[in-house]
Formats: C-alpha cells, sequence, structure tokens
C-alpha cells in the first residue's frame, strides 16, 4: 500500500541542525511532489516547503527560507528535510505529505507520513 | 492574503451529526480546499478534497458519514451519526498555484459527547 515512513524521534541543541527522513513505498516517487508540514505544541499546521521529487525543484515557506533545505534520492524513494541553526520554537513534529494528484505541486495532501518529533533544547 | 477560518471548537452528542466550517478569506471563494482529521496523539488523516461547486473525493477508507459541502467562500465537512473516535481535531488546507502556498486553518477541535 501507499505509504511514507518518517525516521525516529531526535533531540538537538539550540544552533544544531536536525536532518528527518521520509521513504516513500506504494507509489512512483518521481511523479508526485512531496512536501513538508510542521506542527509545533498545540499548534496549527504549518507548511515548510516542497520538491518536485522528478527533477528536485524546490520551493520554500518565506518564513524557513535560509533555514530549511529539502532534498530527495530518488533510488532510495526517499524525501529529506534539513532545518539549520535550530531554536527552542522549532520543537515540533515533522510531517512529509504526498500531493494527491501525480504531476501536480499545489493540490491536496492526500498521504501523510507518520510525524518525527524533533525537541530543541539545551 | 489567502487565509482560512476555522472555529476552535465544536460538539455533539454521539450518533448524531455535527458540520465543521472553513471559510476562505475574501477574494478567494472560488478555492477548493481539503479537510484532514487529526486524532489524538497522531498524524493528520486526509479525508477528502472539495472543490467550490460542492463536488468533492474522498480518500480510501473514508466512510459514507462523511461528506462535504460548498456555498460561496464556505467549505464545510458534515459528519453523521457521530461515533466515539470521531473526536478529534480537524484542519482544512487549500493551496494557491499562483502565490505559490499552502495555508492550513487553526483546526476545530470536536467533542463528542
Amino acid at each position: 500500500q501507499v505509504q511514507l515512513v518518517q525516521s525516529g524521534a531526535e533531540v538537538k541543541k539550540p544552533g544544531a541542525s536536525v536532518k528527518v527522513s521520509c521513504k516513500a513505498s506504494g507509489y512512483t516517487f518521481t511523479s508526485y511532489a512531496m512536501h513538508w508540514v510542521r506542527q509545533a505544541p498545540g499548534q496549527r499546521l504549518e507548511w515548510m516547503g516542497w520538491i518536485n521529487a522528478g527533477n528536485g525543484n524546490t520551493k520554500y515557506s518565506q518564513k524557513f527560507q535560509g533555514r530549511v533545505t529539502i532534498t530527495r534520492d530518488t533510488s532510495a524513494s526517499t524525501a529529506y528535510m534539513e532545518l539549520s541553526s535550530l531554536r527552542s520554537e522549532d520543537t515540533a513534529v515533522y510531517y512529509c505529505a504526498r500531493v494527491t494528484v501525480a504531476t501536480s505541486t499545489w493540490d491536496a495532501f492526500d498521504i501523510w507520513g507518520q510525524g518525527t518529533m524533533v525537541t530543541v533544547s539545551s | 492574503q489567502l487565509v482560512l477560518t476555522q472555529s476552535p471548537s465544536a460538539s455533539a452528542s454521539l450518533g448524531a451529526s455535527v458540520k465543521l466550517t472553513c471559510t476562505l478569506s475574501s477574494g478567494h471563494s472560488s478555492y477548493a480546499i481539503a479537510w484532514h482529521q487529526q486524532q489524538p496523539e497522531k498524524g493528520p488523516r486526509y479525508l477528502m478534497k472539495l472543490n467550490s461547486d460542492g463536488s468533492h473525493s474522498k480518500g480510501d477508507g473514508i466512510p459514507d458519514r462523511f461528506s462535504g459541502s460548498s456555498s460561496g467562500a464556505e467549505r464545510y465537512l458534515t459528519i453523521s451519526s457521530l461515533q466515539s473516535e470521531d473526536e478529534a481535531d480537524y484542519y482544512c488546507q487549500t493551496w494557491g498555484t499562483g502565490i505559490r502556498d499552502v495555508v492550513f486553518g487553526g483546526g476545530t477541535k470536536l467533542t463528542v459527547l
């Protein structure tokens, strides 16, 4: 079945970086855009950016521009999200999510990863 | 600016129906949205994509108890025959091809009494 499986929880110190992986299975990885979304404790979902899994093109939310990098490894059907210069406010659950329509960048998210908890604490 | 507005909370009795609302900001009434359910301590689950004309396509395995409708800038999610497992946060999501952005509403916490 179609699923996204993310890497495990991380604990980082302020100023460090974190890299979260998202392994896709059950569909053609390169045919669907992959987005990243985070949710701080008690807060709403917040979009961070996306990657065209086919050609690697990316776009990031202005809020995270300069701190976030989204990449992919097509041979491993895996997308990655790296966030640098971490601060306590970055403590959140990070999700990858696939769009529902192949070859479409901007659309509903129909498959979500299980989430990765990232805790930033000194 | 593209904004989605949801009421923070809603409640209804077991077996009853409830209608949740997501409102698009001015000038964006033609936008499609998606509804997602987030049960406690779980990740989001896609429920459906809802177009401005009220047509919708549901995710795999989503029961017929979940339906969507639209009126102007309002997008609705109706859940009938409420069950205890429907107690969750419900988020709406939209996206802008021109503005190249994705926006979420603040979520509605549904309590099943």
